[in-house]
């Protein structure tokens, strides 16, 4: 099987943009979760989403969104983008059948200057 | 909500010798504690999982114990060699699966 994939892999923003980032879960996984990772504050929970639904979501502003459409792909839209944002976003889709480990995705390397 | 706390930081080690690497958490609720490694530009790899039905879990050199009671959970990684040196994080959940909540991380080195 394929593994997690993201795209882009890199990105540069501009202060006050947005931005648009997306995961391919391995095929047969309906869960996608989303981690934003710097050095300061290490690997952080942004949201969880399940059969297109938000089950779950991490402390981020609401600058943060995400959604999953109904092949399981998701996105993760930042807006009004701040400096502070500059991170690896991660995405991690999860296994069934009992197991429910997560698999992350190689990341998309944003930079906001 | 759950927080997890990693010990220590840092952790420099001869090839052979063995490394250990803890973690407590809160959230008495938390039930599924997953180790990840992560490799300079990698992502992060699971490598060993623990359910709470279970104290301990081994898999070749790499071994995983949880104490319920004390909400501690441990990595031991046994006869160290060069490539075992990367970032580990240990993390918990309520819900195998679900939102994650990592800890800040231990650089391992393992020097040969």
């Amino acid at each position: 099987k394929a593994g997690v994939t993201q795209t882009p892999r890199y990105l540069i923003k501009t202060r006050g943009q947005q931005v648009t980032l997306s995961c391919s879960p391995i095929s047969g996984h309906r869960s996608v979760s989303w981690y934003q990772q710097t050095p300061g504050q290490g690997l952080q929970f942004l949201f969880e989403y399940f059969s297109e639904t938000q089950r779950n979501k991490g402390n981020f502003p609401g600058r943060f969104s995400g959604r999953q459409f109904s092949n399981s792909r998701s996105e993760m839209n930042v807006s009004t983008l701040e400096l502070g944002d500059s991170a690896l976003y991660l995405c991690a889709s999860t296994s069934s059948g009992g197991a429910y480990e997560q698999y992350f995705g190689p990341g998309t390397r944003l930079t906001v200057t | 909500g759950e927080n997890v706390e990693q010990h220590p930081s840092t952790l420099s080690v001869q090839e052979g010798d063995s490394a250990v690497i803890k973690c407590t958490y809160s959230d008495s609720a938390s039930n599924y504690f997953p180790w990840y490694k992560q490799e300079l530009g990698k992502r992060p790899q699971l490598i060993i999982d623990i359910r709470s039905n279970v104290g301990e879990k081994k898999d070749q050199r790499i071994a995983v114990t949880l104490n319920k009671t004390a909400k501690h959970f441990s990595l031991h990684i046994t006869e160290t060699q060069p490539e075992d040196s990367a970032v580990y994080f240990c993390a918990a959940s309520y819900q195998a699966g679900t939102a994650l909540i990592f800890g800040k991380g231990t650089t391992l080195s393992v020097s040969s």
